[in-house]
């Protein structure tokens, strides 16, 4: 299947810090990418749709200017958390189709201090 | 929007057959995923049904009919390393962007 790539896989960082995190597709080209948030034993909930060129999509209940999206390539989308909050501590998920099927990067796990 | 309902937590025997059900409810259908995600991990995916009927991969198989709204995940032979949690998804008729379900948690016990 295709590949992934997500950087960090673990951030600490002190409160009012941002964080950035990388999501690349190794052996694939995406135009989209997704990133999900999780939290302990809930659901994983799609924050944003990130496309190569243009603006990001953002779900309902998420804050652009507090989570920035950039696309920049075929392969390569960030997330920076601006601002960070102990509330913002959580598991970001991102992710990319092929061929029909979602595939997702190892994901970050943020503590916020 | 969309409904998603899965049991929250099951437990096994190793060597022995679980079965994880799924329900939903959506506006129009475009598949239904089924993952895997491990403590602290991503997802991996495991399995996805378009049209009705069984699909075996393995120890695992995923059933779908779609005029109930009703999947399940079937796994045999059970291993101490099925333990994990079960993610159901599905894409509704309007978008490439499945919905995730909370997910079942598996524990396989000797």
């Amino acid at each position: 299947g295709a590949v992934v790539s997500q950087h960090p896989s673990r951030v600490i960082c002190k409160s009012g810090t941002s964080v950035k995190i990388e999501c690349r597709s190794l052996d694939f080209q995406a135009t989209t990418m997704f990133w999900y948030r999780q939290f302990p034993k809930q659901s994983l909930m799609l924050m944003a749709t990130s496309n190569e060129g243009s603006k990001a999509t953002y779900e309902q209940g998420v804050e652009k200017d507090k989570f920035l999206i950039n696309h920049a390539s075929l392969t390569l989308s960030t997330l920076t958390v601006t601002s960070a909050h102990p509330e913002d501590s959580s598991f970001y998920i991102c992710s990319a189709h092929s061929a029909e099927k979602l595939f997702f990067g190892s994901g970050t796990q943020l503590s916020v201090l | 929007g969309q409904n998603i309902d899965q049991p929250t937590e099951m437990t096994a025997t190793e060597g022995a057959i679980v079965q994880i059900n799924c329900t939903y409810q959506t506006s129009g259908f475009n598949g239904l995923f089924w993952y895997q995600q491990h403590a602290g991990e991503a997802p991996t995916f495991l399995s996805y049904n378009v049209l009705d009927g069984l699909e075996e991969k393995g120890r695992f198989s995923s059933f779908l009919s779609r005029s109930k709204g009703y999947s399940y995940l079937l796994l045999k032979e059970l291993q101490m390393k099925d333990s994990a949690s079960y993610l159901c998804a599905v894409r509704d008729g309007g978008s490439y962007i499945p919905t995730f379900g909370r997910g079942t948690s598996l524990i396989v016990h000797p």
